[in-house]
């Protein structure tokens, strides 16, 4: 079947603990991304990856990183973590127009 | 970069009546206009999309309208039934790589 998977779906953490949500695809799509969504304000790109080691940020960026060495998995990396990352996280892929949105995963940093 | 804005934020119809959602954009360079439907606690999902070289596309009873020069979309859902109760997103994709977001649409349909 095809899908986008990412784990953990809900994580409660604190503040500067550092932390990686994953996502991986099976759908061997080259396009990859991050967005995270909050109530009023929609989703907003976080970052996005073309191909394998060339990733570029998206709308709001600051706070995190990605890495894509390999072509089915895009990690979202949160180094020092902050209240106000609290958030919704979905990844995507795409190859052509349609996206696919993983499952979503629910962050609380306290 | 980009900016979408999307109206009304709320919208409440009786079943069998039309709905009608509208956006707008800012950037003439954007080229991809996708709408997703997000039912609660679920992810989004691509109802339909609209390429800048197209007026108007239709499946069944969606529709979305494109106007390139008042940079505006529009999604039409006719003959609403309660299942079609969701949020609704549209969305514009600029320079091929960055997709900017709607803020969002909450249908009710009441039965």
């Amino acid at each position: 079947e095809a899908q986008v998977t990412q784990n953990p779906r809900y994580l409660i953490t604190v503040t500067g603990k550092k932390l990686t949500v994953t996502c991986s695809q099976n759908m061997n799509h080259e396009y990859m991304s991050w967005y995270r969504q909050d109530p009023g304000l929609g989703l907003r790109q976080i970052y996005y990856s073309m191909n394998v080691e060339v990733t570029d940020k998206g709308d709001v960026p600051e706070g995190y990183k990605v890495s894509r060495k390999e072509k089915r998995n895009f990690p979202l990396i949160l180094e020092s973590p902050s209240p106000n990352q609290t958030s919704l996280y979905f990844c995507a892929s795409r190859q052509g127009y349609e996206q696919y949105f993983g499952p979503g995963t629910r962050l609380t940093v306290t | 970069g980009e900016n979408v804005e999307q109206h009304p934020s709320t919208l409440s119809v009786q079943e069998g009546d039309s709905a009608v959602i509208k956006c707008t954009y800012s950037d003439s360079a954007s080229n991809y206009f996708p709408w997703y439907k997000q039912e609660l606690g679920k992810r989004p999902q691509l109802i339909i999309d609209i390429r800048s070289n197209v007026g108007e596309k239709k499946d069944q009873r969606i529709a979305v309208t494109l106007n390139k020069t008042a940079k505006h979309f529009s999604l039409h859902i006719t003959e609403t039934q309660p299942e079609d109760s969701a949020v609704y997103f549209c969305a514009a994709r600029y320079n091929f790589n960055k997709f900017y977001f709607g803020s969002g649409t909450k249908l009710n349909v009441k039965p």
